[in-house]
């Protein structure tokens, strides 16, 4: 089975300043999906970014980048000009790409809780 | 993209009584999953809904406690059953397209369930 570790119950960040929520996983797969959502207070899932494992080149997403490390088994998201509605929990989640069962669904990370100092 | 209305959006049951969410989408979809998310936790996949077929359970997770419906391809249902306080969570419905499993996932609002 999969699992996924974030790290960072919580991070704090200023307006503007740049922030990088970790991420790693376990797999024996080979090829995979990677994803960060954002959940905010009104509970709505929100993708902010994906990644295929096949792909080396870092997905990015207007101020969203990804840091992919294949090997190490991880992948971390920086948010750079941090505004005020980025706060919010992130959550890391991991998709196999063999399907079937419980495997089309997600794993995800314990999340973590990013705070916004203005 | 999919639109997906999930209702009630919050109750709160009573102990030994059963509570029934149901998930709309607003267009056809191939999978539909079932996740809780405890307070303060992640997201859990209790089971996933296929149209036409038994749900599939995570384990921890068994029918007679969590019975899933799927009649279509745009509706399911999720009971919880013989509800006891640690149930309090909040059950969120997913779809997505097996397809395509890079593909987003698209997330209900949410039930939050209260159990006193």
């Amino acid at each position: 089975a999969q699992t996924v570790t974030q790290s960072q119950p919580e991070m704090s960040v200023q307006e503007a300043e740049t922030v990088t929520l970790s991420c790693t996983y376990d797999t024996s797969e080979s090829d995979y999906y990677l994803f960060w959502y954002k959940q905010p207070p009104s509970r709505q899932m929100i993708l902010v970014i994906r990644q295929e494992a096949y792909k080396q080149q870092n997905a990015t997403e207007n101020r969203f980048s990804v840091n992919f490390q294949k090997a190490a088994k991880s992948f971390s998201l920086k948010i750079s000009d941090s505004q005020l509605g980025d706060a919010a929990m992130y959550f890391c989640a991991y998709r196999s790409a063999n399907g079937g069962g419980g495997a089309d669904g997600l794993t995800f990370g314990k999340g973590t809780h990013l705070i916004i100092q203005p | 993209s999919a639109v997906i209305s999930q209702k009630p959006s919050r109750d709160i049951c009573q102990r030994g009584t059963s509570l029934t969410i149901q998930c709309q989408v607003d267009s056809q979809v191939t999978m539909m999953f079932w996740y809780r998310q405890q307070p303060g936790q992640s997201l859990t996949l209790i089971a996933t809904a296929n149209q036409g077929s038994e749900a599939t359970y995570e384990s921890g997770f068994v029918i007679d406690k969590f019975p899933i419906s799927r009649p279509n391809l745009t509706f399911s249902t999720l009971t919880v059953s013989n509800m006891s306080p640690e149930d309090s969570s909040i059950y969120l419905c997913s779809v997505a397209a097996r397809l395509l499993p890079n593909t987003e996932a698209f997330f209900g609002q949410g039930t939050r369930l209260t159990v006193v």
